[in-house]
């Protein structure tokens, strides 16, 4: 399948400011989308998802916007916090291929 | 979501033994897990789809006499490092899909392995 991208592999933070982590996805049949945050040395874990068929969805200090025109992928996280340090990964679903996953964007939050 | 149990953490073998990592779905019947190899800094790469009961099927690029997959139950998946060289050293992670949408993964803690 087409791989999934991240425009950035760092992104460093104020804690208290928000954070957009951005990923560019190439394969236009993608319909589902997710957002893992990693910890060192541990497994991925699952933040928030979207279908295509939507462009927006919240959780709780987190936003994940989706824009098919340009096939991108945002997460937003709000007030970040110094527990919100981790690598940031976000995955595609297009047909039988399977999940995908981007590159990473390692976050690190300032105090 | 699902609960995934892998184990173990953490394993440091010699060159040219095996070792057996653990993965179990706690909470629900998998009959499809996944697993992944993540080197370091890098994002995760999927091994192969383990399947209750059947063979796995094992991407291109995966030796599978090197990484033997076994799914015997519903509840577990192993995955056996035979003959363990250096290169092998890496994160390996297990992941079930979430049922009946089979889209979302849910992943075990992952295993650190080095070998020596």
């Amino acid at each position: 399948g087409e791989s999934v991208g991240l425009h950035l592999p760092t992104l460093s933070v104020q804690e208290g400011d928000n954070s957009i982590i951005n990923c560019a996805y190439s394969n236009s049949a993608s319909d589902y989308f997710i957002w893992y945050k990693q910890e060192s040395g541990k497994g991925p874990q699952f933040i928030i998802d979207i279908r295509s068929n939507m462009d927006k969805r919240q959780g709780q200090r987190v936003t994940v916007l989706l824009n098919k025109t340009v096939k991108h992928l945002s997460l937003q996280i709000a007030a970040t916090q110094p527990g919100d340090s981790a690598v940031y990964f976000c995955a595609e679903r297009g047909g039988a291929d399977g999940l995908t996953f981007g590159k990473g964007t390692h976050l690190i939050i300032q105090p | 979501g699902a609960v995934v149990s892998q184990h173990p953490s953490r394993v440091i073998c010699k060159s040219g033994t095996s070792v057996k990592i653990e993965c179990r779905s706690l909470d629900f019947q998998a009959t499809t897990m996944f697993w992944y190899r993540q080197f370091p800094k890098k994002s995760l790469m999927l091994m192969a789809t383990s399947n209750e009961g059947s063979k796995a099927t094992y991407e291109q690029g995966v030796e599978k006499d090197k990484f033997l997959i076994n799914h015997a139950s519903l509840t577990l998946s192993t995955l056996t490092v035979t003959s363990a060289h250096p290169e092998d050293s890496s994160f390996y992670i297990c992941s079930v899909t979430d049922a009946p949408t089979n889209e979302k993964l849910f992943f075990g803690s992952g295993t650190q392995l080095s070998v020596l």
